[in-house]
């Protein structure tokens, strides 16, 4: 991913519903991508990763889908929770450095 | 799992001082830490890559005299922002990856700046 600067796009969905937060990578390349969740004055935590020789890669409540077609990540989140309200960051791995998406802010209405 | 410790989390200073920011590796040792810096409701903007015994690699558009990085060792980083500003202030956040330059990456808790 790239961060272009802009401002956080937004996802509010109820509690137990599903959640899928996207992104969109620009280099064909990057090998390693990871899903990343940032609460409110914290840094980022690692949710769950997948390389780009796999499609899918599931996690407790949580799978990542990749499409190196389209070059775009999906993460899925099951049976959202008040405590799944947060930021989400995709990265890719370009070369050795990690560059990460614009984000989206999750909001869990309970 | 592992952790990495960032320091201060929370600094308030007058414009024109130094502030230090350090980043720790408790139960790794990293050769390669990530500084990056967040504006509030936005993504985080890789500002350098620090590497351990050598100069830190800039993303363009960072003042490599205003960002001052040194990897003295392979369990700490420090990013000192020099002569602050208030344009300055912002969330900076390091990472280390666990293997290498390319592993899982860890983050510290972030630091919040804030140059009155």
């Amino acid at each position: 991913g790239e961060s272009v600067g802009l401002h956080l796009p937004t996802l509010s969905v109820q509690e137990g519903d599903n959640s899928i937060i996207n992104c969109a990578y620009s280099n064909s390349a990057s090998d390693y991508f990871i899903w990343y969740k940032q609460e409110s004055g914290k840094g980022p935590q690692f949710i769950i990763d997948i390389r780009s020789n796999m499609d899918k890669r599931q996690g407790q409540r949580v799978t990542v889908l990749l499409n190196k077609t389209v070059k775009h990540l999906s993460l899925q989140i099951a049976a959202t929770q008040p405590g799944d309200s947060a930021v989400y960051f995709c990265a890719d791995l370009t070369g050795n450095q990690f560059y990460f998406g614009t984000g989206t802010s999750l909001t869990v209405i309970p | 799992g592992a952790v990495v410790s960032q320091h201060p989390s929370r600094v308030i200073c007058k414009s024109g001082t130094s502030v230090k920011i350090e980043c720790r590796s408790l139960d790794f040792q990293a050769t390669t830490m990530f500084w990056y810096r967040q504006f509030p409701k936005q993504s985080l903007m890789l500002m350098a890559t620090s590497n351990e015994g050598s100069k830190a690699t800039y993303e363009q558009g960072v003042e490599k005299d205003k960002f001052l990085i040194n990897h003295a060792s392979l369990t700490l980083s420090t990013l000192t922002v020099t002569s602050a500003h208030p344009e300055d202030s912002s969330f900076y956040i390091c990472s280390a990856p666990l293997q290498g330059a390319t592993g899982e990456l860890f983050f510290g808790e972030g630091s919040r700046l804030t140059v009155l």
